[in-house]
């Protein structure tokens, strides 16, 4: 199986930073990863796909860049509503991986 | 829009059915998956199956216990859980896939999730 690891796994910011998330894949995955934000208690939500495809509806404040087994998100200026567990995901293999998460909390 | 039920608190070693009834969209033209997240922790992929049911897959950690399968005519999705276990305690998310095979035709990430049904294995 592909392995995902993300890094970090919690990353403390204020509002307006510019922060980034890290994702390795075990294996080359060309471009087939997606980003989700989870609120507690709620489903995730798709941000990304095909490693830099911002969903529609998604604020462009968010992107992601990457290809083969490195990959990042960003979130160019931090809002209140961004505070959530991101985590990646990929679908090179129909074994599908998701990352552990990284939980990103106000500073 | 999917909403899963059957979740249960059950004892280690038994079986649990879990449903997810899908509207809104139409249920035979996309692969669906099941998702699973023990209460504090990381998403798992559990099992993936094909718009037409005939194509599934897996996660090691539930091959051989669990059984995906979908019925097109009534919009559902099913997940047979056998010999469960305390470890398979965690919330179950009926997830649909943005395509109909897939990562074998371009897709492999969802659009939608429902809010999941929690399985708890206890004694």
């Amino acid at each position: 199986d592909i392995q995902m690891t993300q890094s970090p796994s919690t990353l403390s910011a204020s509002i307006g930073d510019r922060v980034t998330i890290t994702c390795r894949a075990s294996q080359d995955i060309t471009f087939w990863l997606a980003w989700y934000q989870q609120k507690p208690g709620k489903a995730p939500k798709l941000l990304i796909y095909k490693a830099s495809r911002l969903e529609s509806g998604v604020p462009p404040r968010f992107s992601g860049s990457g290809f083969g087994t490195e990959f990042t998100l960003t979130i160019s200026s931090l809002q209140p509503d961004d505070f959530s567990t991101y985590y990646c995901q990929q679908y090179k293999s129909s074994l599908i991986t998701f990352g552990q998460g990284t939980r990103l909390e106000i500073k | 829009h999917l909403v899963e039920s059957g979740g249960a608190v059950v004892q280690p070693g038994g079986s649990l059915r879990l449903s997810c009834a899908a509207s809104g969209f139409t249920f035979d033209d996309f692969a669906m998956h099941w998702v699973r997240q023990p209460p504090g922790k990381s998403l798992e992929w559990v099992a993936l199956i094909s718009w037409g049911g005939e194509t599934a897959y897996y996660a090691d950690s539930v091959k051989g216990r669990f059984i995906i399968s979908r019925d097109n005519t009534e919009n559902s999705l099913h997940l047979q859980m056998n010999r469960l276990r305390p470890e398979d305690t965690a919330f179950y998310y009926c997830v649909k896939d943005i395509a109909s095979d897939g990562p074998s035709s371009g897709g492999g990430y969802s659009d939608h999730w429902g809010q999941g049904a929690l399985v708890t294995v206890s004694s």
